[in-house]
């Protein structure tokens, strides 16, 4: 199985900072990477897919690297509805795995 | 509006049995393959369960197979995941999804449901 591990696991930061979550995967998934942003009691949403294609409607503060198997997803200026837990996925095989998320808080 | 609504979840005893339903709007899901994926309570993310567009290809995370069962009926526009032999482990919030299979790595799940509540409990 292919494991996703993000960094940091809680990150506090405040509103205007640039902010970035790593995601290190174990064995290679091509750009196979989605991150997804989680709210409170709501369902995740799709922010950036193929490691760094941002889906339709999401602000482009957000965005996407890889370097072989590390991804990152960076925020450039954090707005208030940004303080949520982020998770990474890779689909590039079975099992689909997530990571294990990061608590993005306000500081 | 791309939508989807689960419902089934509920308390169950130790090795009891529940049948989770989601139902589709908005787009034809005999069209996409489709998911369902866990929250334990405080925990992260987990996917479950996926099924081709047709039904003929069923994947499952190694900790569910044998006990879990996904199926749909595209002619409802609807997804079923038959969960048994449930243990205080499988206490979770199931989201189903939609798994856009897009061409080259543009695969994600793309569309969730608001999720439904199994508690495992004596």
């Amino acid at each position: 199985d292919i494991q996703l591990t993000q960094s940091p696991s809680f990150l506090p930061a405040s509103v205007g900072d640039r902010v970035t979550i790593t995601c290190r995967a174990s064995q290679g998934v091509g750009s196979y990477l989605v991150w997804y942003q989680q709210k409170p009691g709501k369902a995740p949403k799709p922010l950036i897919f193929a490691a760094s294609t941002l889906q339709t409607g999401v602000p482009s503060r957000f965005s996407g690297s890889e370097s072989g198997t590390e991804f990152t997803l960076t925020i450039s200026s954090l707005q208030p509805e940004d303080f949520a837990v982020y998770y990474c996925q890779q689909l590039k095989s079975y099992p689909i795995t997530f990571g294990q998320g990061t608590r993005l808080e306000i500081k | 509006e791309e939508q989807l609504v689960e419902s089934g979840g509920g308390l169950v005893q130790p090795g009891g049995s529940l049948r989770l339903s989601c139902v589709v709007s908005g787009f034809t899901s005999s069209s996409y393959w489709m998911s369902w994926a866990r929250q334990a309570p405080g925990k992260g993310l987990e996917w479950v369960a996926n099924i081709s567009p047709d039904g003929s290809d069923r994947r499952y995370v190694d900790s569910v197979r044998g006990r879990f069962t996904i199926s749909r009926d595209n002619v409802k526009n609807s997804l079923d995941l038959e969960v048994s032999s449930l243990t205080v482990e499988d206490t979770a919030v199931y989201y189903c999804a939609r798994y856009y299979d897009g061409s080259g790595a543009n695969d994600r799940f793309d569309v969730w449901g608001q999720g439904t509540k199994v508690t495992v409990s004596s």
